[in-house]
């Protein structure tokens, strides 16, 4: 088993419509999570990071984290075509891993115009 | 922001070859750098950390002799594929954590490698 599950999609919404994407992971002991986004043929980019359960807000991005179900979840709200890539989840923080981050396979999002 | 690069970006070789990859942290101090493959549509696997003036440390399944890595200096690693074949076709990305605050973590471009 992965120890972090993620639907790879593809995803398509329409413009304007909230994208929802989320990740289960399998270490109780992970306590930082990420979202990466990546574009076609090149590196991932960071958009959200968090530490413990909870949510954190930066713009059009919503991450939320709930450790009890081991759960996380991206939103973007009013989406826009500029936003269509794949988003990764990822976690850190087990502590004999620290650093090494456990990704999960990446769901790729379409926002058509 | 904090700017890692890879070079070469792309890169074609002959199998039975040789390939050095470059990641450099180009405005601060990286003692840990992080080695990823990722093959076309899936995620990123970890491959090795790369630790300067000590030797890297490799993933269960990742063959030491044939991904060597060498981390020089505070703000180079390299990573050598060496004797490349066909299966070893894939995207390579490396991170760098920054010295200042161990919580952040960068990503290299990537650099594409293609073995005919």
């Amino acid at each position: 088993q992965k120890e972090v599950e993620q639907d790879p999609g593809p995803l398509s919404v329409p413009e304007g419509a909230i994208v929802s994407l989320n990740c289960t992971y399998s270490n109780s002991a992970f306590q930082y999570f990420m979202w990466y986004r990546q574009y076609s043929r090149k590196g991932p980019e960071l958009l959200m990071y968090t530490y413990s359960s909870g949510n954190k807000e930066d713009g059009r991005f919503t991450a939320q984290v709930d450790k009890s179900s081991k759960y996380i979840s991206l939103f973007i709200r009013d989406s826009q075509p500029s936003d269509s890539a794949t988003y990764l989840c990822a976690t850190d923080g087990a502590e004999d891993s620290w650093g090494k981050l456990q990704f999960g396979a990446g769901t790729q999002v379409v926002v058509t115009p | 922001g904090a700017v890692v690069s890879q070079h070469p970006s792309w890169v074609i070789c002959k199998s039975g070859t040789s390939v050095k990859i470059e990641c450099r942290s180009l405005d601060f101090q990286a003692t840990t750098m992080f080695w990823y493959r990722q093959f076309p549509k899936q995620s990123l696997m970890l491959m090795a950390t790369s630790n300067e003036g000590s030797k890297a440390t490799y993933e269960q399944g990742v063959e030491k002799d044939k991904f060597l890595i060498n981390h020089a200096s505070l703000t180079l690693s390299t990573l050598t594929v060496t004797s490349a074949h066909p299966e070893d076709s894939s995207f390579y990305i490396c991170s760098a954590r920054d010295d200042r605050d161990k919580d952040e973590q960068y990503f290299g471009p990537g650099t594409r490698l293609t073995v005919t």
